[in-house]
């Protein structure tokens, strides 16, 4: 099947640090990408979705300043929290529909990123 | 919040025995879809079922649509302990392009 790859699983940074959180399709080309936040034992929250080649659409109270999302190519999509503080601390998923894909067919996931701002 | 509510929120049952999970959701969709999340990793897609189907099984996985009560159920028969995890339905809404709308789980527990 399918795999989505994101990098880095954990980090834990200081407040007012950025951090770059990346997601890449290894083995199929995705032109959408999916960006969630997730709390602990809480669902996921659908944070903006990302197309490549152009400007991140994101949902309703996420700020775009702070949440930046580059989708450069078909294969890799970043997020990127900058000037990090404590209540940014959560587990950020990404997802990527394949481009051969049926439109509203499933998202493949990539395995999470756990970010701890002290 | 257009997010679906699933119950119960949290499931405990033997190993053998079968759980069923349930999924509530609001709007008009194009599809409903299951994953399954183990702690702190990403999601795994388990199934999906269009608007237009009811019932679809897949190994171990039974999962019920009723659009009329925009409800669906997850039923995993025979379970084995490592089925433990949490469980998510997700809607796509109609006319809502490719976007997934997740319920608020399900942490299901299976005991040897």
């Amino acid at each position: 099947g399918a795999v989505v790859s994101q990098h880095p699983s954990r980090v834990i940074c200081k407040s007012g640090t950025s951090v770059k959180i990346e997601c890449r399709s290894l083995d199929f080309q995705a032109t959408t990408m999916f960006w969630y936040r997730q709390f602990p034992k809480k669902s996921l929250m659908l944070m903006a979705t990302s197309n490549e080649g152009s400007k991140a659409t994101y949902e309703q109270g996420v700020e775009k300043d702070k949440f930046l999302i580059n989708h450069a190519s078909l294969t890799l999509s970043t997020l990127t929290v900058t000037s990090a503080h404590p209540e940014d601390s959560s587990f950020y998923i990404c997802s990527a529909m394949a481009v051969n894909f049926a439109t509203n067919e499933k998202l493949f996931f990539g395995s999470g990123t756990q970010l701890s701002v002290l | 919040s257009q997010q679906g509510e699933e119950d119960p929120q949290a499931l405990s049952i033997q190993e053998g025995e079968n759980a069923t999970m349930n999924c509530s959701y609001k709007t008009s969709i194009n599809n409903l879809q299951w994953y399954r999340q183990n702690s702190g990793r990403g999601l795994v897609h388990l199934i999906l079922i269009r608007s237009n189907e009811r019932e679809k099984h897949s190994g171990r996985l039974r999962v019920t649509l009723d659009t009329s009560k925009k409800s669906s159920s997850l039923l995993i028969t025979a379970s084995r302990a490592a089925d433990t995890a949490s469980y998510f339905c997700a809607t796509v809404r109609e006319g809502g392009g490719n976007k997934l709308t997740f319920g608020t789980g399900t942490q299901l527990k299976v005991e040897l």
